[in-house]
């Protein structure tokens, strides 16, 4: 059964600082792998995705992530967080052909003045 | 372009009194729809997943229901609510491997 592990439940950053989100996920074939954003009273907001081909990949509002097959990771990472960056953070892997996919429990980000 | 429509935003409903939630795309067809429910630091849970008019599974047993009247529409439905169906229910469509979402319901059972 595939699942994802997110082992911050809560981290706090300070603006500007670099941050770096953890995502551990256990799949029987190639993953499909995605990053998430949620605010308060939200729904979520597809922040990049993972299919195939190079495993740094670049998303929305500054995010990167990188997949290490080696050791079931795909890690999310920005240089230099905003205040807007405050938010939940959910990591998700699929691949089936019934297209379901498993979500972590999320990361809450805040970030400090 | 793609959109996705929930309603209402925000429901209050006494236990054991029907529960029916919409949901509805914009902009493509045959799209995959998705009914997830979120209560608060539990994640997202899989509540149904349809792949086509008539194809709808359940993922969690419990007295919650789904249909896809048409092509895309999503029903979220419920006979009788019960406490523990309070929550953010979220709905999802995907061309394929990728999913993205609506606003969301807040349901609170009283």
């Amino acid at each position: 059964a595939q699942s994802v592990t997110q082992p911050d439940i809560h981290i706090t950053v300070s603006e500007g600082a670099s941050l770096e989100l953890r995502c551990n996920y256990s799949y029987g074939a190639t993953p499909y792998l995605f990053w998430y954003v949620q605010s308060p009273g939200q729904g979520l907001q597809l922040l990049l995705k993972y299919f195939s081909g190079d495993t740094l990949v670049q998303g929305i509002k500054g995010f990167e992530a990188e997949f290490k097959r080696s050791q079931s990771s795909f890690n999310l990472r920005k240089p230099s967080v905003h205040w807007s960056d405050a938010a939940e953070y959910f990591c998700a892997v699929g691949g089936g052909s019934n297209y379901k996919l498993t979500f972590g429990k999320g990361t809450l980000l805040t970030v400090n003045p | 372009s793609q959109t996705i429509h929930q309603w209402p935003a925000t429901l209050v409903q006494p236990v054991g009194s029907p529960l029916s939630l919409e949901c509805t795309v914009e902009g493509t067809s045959n799209p995959n729809l998705y009914w997830y429910r979120q209560a608060a630091g539990r994640g997202l849970q899989l509540l149904f997943y349809s792949v086509g008019i008539g194809q709808i599974s359940s993922e969690v047993p419990q007295n919650l229901s789904a249909s896809r009247p048409q092509d895309r529409q999503f029903i979220l439905s419920s006979k009788k609510l019960l406490l523990s169906d309070s929550g953010f229910y979220l709905c999802a469509w995907g061309p394929d491997q990728d999913q993205y979402f609506g606003p969301g319901t807040r349901l609170l059972v009283l």
